[in-house]
């Protein structure tokens, strides 16, 4: 069976900083994984993907994640926050058998804060 | 392309009465999904579809039914609804081919059952 933690369910980061959000998953097959953001009262947009080419994957608005097999993780960050960057993140990973279904991590909520 | 539609965007229902969310997504795509997404929990799958006229249950779909007769239009249907029903449902599709895995979701309807 597959599954995904997010460490974190609430982040507050100043302007400027580093945003880190954290992301293991589990899995007997080698996974494919997904960073989603949710912006207030939105539906969800694909962030990046990892899908076993480059280990290190860039997303969209500055965003990169780092795959690393030895620790299961999939780590979203950024190096510089900024206002906009305020929403929840969730993490997925891909049902192994097909279809595409995903499972989703509880999710984590970045505030940033002048 | 307008991608996923979801209406309606907010209903409150009583308990005991029924409703059909409706889903349409203008991508072609051969697989579609039905979500509920509460506080803290993530989004859980209820229901998903590999195409017209194949179906099958996802994680939570005690309370709900399904039908899928054209590959555009995935409706949710929800018989004798339940205070447990109150959430945000999102629909999603992905197009099911070769190293194409992401899932591209709908708006979001919020259910308020009283």
């Amino acid at each position: 069976a597959q599954s995904v933690t997010q460490l974190g369910s609430h982040v507050s980061v100043s302007e400027g900083a580093l945003v880190l959000l954290r992301c293991n998953y589990s899995s007997s097959v080698p996974p494919y994984l997904f960073w989603y953001v949710q912006y207030p009262n939105q539906g969800l947009q694909l962030l990046l993907k990892y899908t076993s080419a480059a280990t290190l994957v860039k997303g969209i608005n500055g965003f990169e994640a780092e795959f690393k097999k030895s620790e299961t993780s999939f780590h979203l960050t950024k190096p510089s926050a900024h206002m906009s960057d305020a929403a929840e993140y969730f993490c997925a990973v891909r049902v192994s058998g097909g279809y595409n279904k995903l499972i989703f991590g509880a999710g984590t909520r970045l505030a940033v804060h002048p | 392309n307008a991608g996923v539609t979801q209406t309606p965007k907010f209903r409150i229902l009583k308990i005991g009465q029924s409703m059909t969310l409706q889903c349409t997504q203008d991508m072609n795509h051969n697989y579609m999904y039905w979500y509920r997404q509460d506080p803290g929990m993530g989004l859980k799958l209820i229901y998903y579809s590999v195409g017209a006229g194949i179906t099958d249950k996802g994680e939570v779909p005690n309370g709900y039914n399904v039908s899928r007769s054209t590959t555009e239009d995935f409706p949710l249907r929800l018989e004798l609804a339940a205070p447990s029903q109150t959430s945000v449902y999102f629909c999603a599709s992905s197009p099911g081919g070769q190293g194409t895995y992401e899932q591209y979701f709908g708006p979001g309807t919020r259910l308020t059952v009283t």
